[in-house]
C-alpha cells in the first residue's frame, strides 16, 4: 500500500527548516527517503530502520516511529540545492521491494 | 567511477510494437531493479534481481512485460503491443547488494507510445 506524504509541495526561503512526512497504514521494516530533481535520477538521502533510530546526512536528518508506522525527513537551515522533490519508500519486510509515495516538491528561493 | 546507464534516453513508437531498454548496472553490483515512474508519481516498482534471477516480479503490470537478466550484470526491458498507457520513464537502479540497500539510480528512458 502507498504510503501518504505530506506536505505535498512547501516552499521555503533560504534558511528555513522544513518537515515532510511519511505515513503508512501498514506495519514497516524500513522507510528510505530520496531526492528528485527535475529531470534527474532519484538521489539516495537515508535509510531508516525499524527501532525508532534518526539519522542525520549533512542537514538533513529523519526519524522513524515504527509504532506509528510514520517517517519525518527535517531540512535545516535550508539551502538552493535542496530543491526538488522528496520521496519516502516503505518497505515491509526485509526482502520486499519499495513502495514510494507520490513526493513532496520543495522549492527553496532566495 | 561509472554510474548506472540506460540506453536509449528517448524512445518514441507506436502503438502495438515492441521494445526494449537496456539498463547497466554499476560494476559489481549483484542487485538490479526495475521502476516506472509517471510525471507527478513516484517510482513503481516492477521487478527486482537477485543475480541473474527474478527475485521478485510482482510488480510487472501483465504478460506484456518481461525482464531478462542473462549474465547478472545488463538487464533487458520487454514490452511487447506496447499501449498508450505505457508511457513513462523506465527508471533502473542497481544495489551492491539485495534490499534494503541504497539504491543507485540511472537517468531513465522515457518512452513515449503513440
Amino acid at each position: 500500500q502507498q504510503p501518504v506524504q505530506s506536505p505535498q509541495a512547501v516552499i521555503l526561503r533560504e534558511g528555513e527548516d522544513a518537515v515532510i512526512n511519511c505515513s503508512s497504514s501498514k506495519a514497516l521494516y524500513s522507510v528510505h527517503w530520496y531526492r528528485q530533481k527535475h529531470g534527474e535520477a532519484p538521489v539516495f538521502l537515508m535509510i531508516l530502520l525499524k527501532g525508532g533510530e534518526q539519522k542525520g546526512h549533512e542537514k538533513i536528518s529523519a526519524s522513524f516511529n515504527e509504532k506509528k508506522q510514520q517517517s519525518s525527513l527535517y531540512l535545516t537551515a535550508s539551502q538552493l540545492s535542496y530543491s526538488g522533490t522528496y520521496f519516502c519508500g516503505t518497505a515491509a519486510g526485509g526482502n520486499t521491494p519499495l513502495v514510494f509515495g507520490k513526493g513532496t516538491r520543495l522549492s527553496v528561493i532566495a | 567511477g561509472a554510474g548506472v546507464s540506460q540506453t536509449p534516453s528517448n524512445k518514441v513508437t507506436e502503438k502495438g510494437k515492441y521494445v526494449e531498454l537496456r539498463c547497466d548496472p554499476i560494476s559489481g553490483h549483484t542487485a538490479l531493479y526495475w521502476y516506472r515512474q509517471s510525471l507527478g508519481q513516484g517510482p513503481e516498482f516492477l521487478i527486482y534481481f537477485q543475480g541473474t534471477g527474478a527475485a521478485d516480479d510482482s510488480g510487472l503490470p501483465n504478460d506484456r512485460f518481461f525482464a531478462v537478466r542473462p549474465e547478472g550484470s545488463v538487464s533487458t526491458l520487454k514490452i511487447q503491443r506496447t499501449e498508450r498507457g505505457d508511457s513513462a520513464v523506465y527508471l533502473c537502479a542497481s544495489s551492491p547488494r539485495g534490499p534494503p540497500g541504497e539504491q543507485f539510480f540511472g537517468p531513465g528512458t522515457r518512452l513515449t507510445v503513440l
